[in-house]
């Protein structure tokens, strides 16, 4: 079985202050690892994935996420956020091999509010 | 330009009704996908579809249903034995297996149900 892990539901932070968003992941397996946005009342948006290689990705508006395979992490971080950035985000992992679509395994969102 | 059209985006139900949610999209994908969310508990999903005339059970079944007669649409249908049905519903595409883990879904805008 997989499972992630968001470990903060809610993260305050200040405008034009860094940002680290955090996810932890299990699986058995080599995966697959998303990050989505989602502004109120909409879908969500990929804003930026993992598959192999360099393990600094990078993604749209500014942010990026770490791959640790030895922390079984993927946080995401971006270094000034701006009240634009208010919106719930997703980590979400897919198991590399294996047939099937059985979909995406999502942790449980953290809500990034921003201050001014 | 391709994506994903979820209808209608608010709807209302009444005790013992049945509703359909409906679900195209023009992106050419094989593999479609409904989730429901619930504040606090990320996505959970309902049913999968890799092919026409074809679908799986999710990990919340229970109470809805599903067709794929062709491949553009993937309707659900919440019927009067899903108990608590108030909740935001996304429905999501990809291509299937290795195209799934690496582009991910795409998602549609989400249809806000709700029990009156």
């Amino acid at each position: 079985a997989q499972s992630v892990t968001q470990l903060d539901s809610q993260v305050p932070v200040f405008e034009e202050a860094p940002v680290e968003l955090r996810c932890n992941y299990s699986s058995s397996v080599s995966v697959y690892l998303f990050w989505y946005v989602q502004y109120p009342n909409q879908g969500l948006q990929l804003l930026l994935k993992y598959l192999s290689g360099s393990t600094l990705v990078k993604g749209i508006n500014g942010f990026e996420a770490e791959f640790n395979k030895s922390q079984t992490s993927f946080h995401l971080r971006k270094p000034s956020v701006h009240i634009s950035d208010t919106a719930e985000y997703f980590c979400a992992l897919g198991p590399y091999s294996g047939g099937g679509a059985d979909g995406l395994t999502f942790g449980k969102g953290t809500h990034l509010i921003i201050q001014p | 330009d391709g994506g994903i059209t979820q209808s209608p985006k608010y709807l209302f139900r009444k005790e013992g009704q049945n509703v359909t949610l409906s679900c195209e999209q023009n992106l050419n994908h094989d593999a479609m996908y409904w989730y429901r969310q619930d504040p606090g508990q990320g996505l959970r999903l309902i049913y999968y579809s890799q092919i026409v005339n074809d679908f799986q059970k999710g990990d919340i079944a229970e109470g809805y249903s599903v067709s794929r007669e062709k491949k553009e649409s993937f309707p659900l249908t919440v019927t009067s034995a899903q108990k608590n049905p108030t909740a935001f519903y996304l429905c999501a595409s990809s291509t299937p297996g290795q195209g799934a883990r690496v582009s991910g879904y795409t998602f549609g805008s989400g249809t806000r149900l709700t029990v009156v």
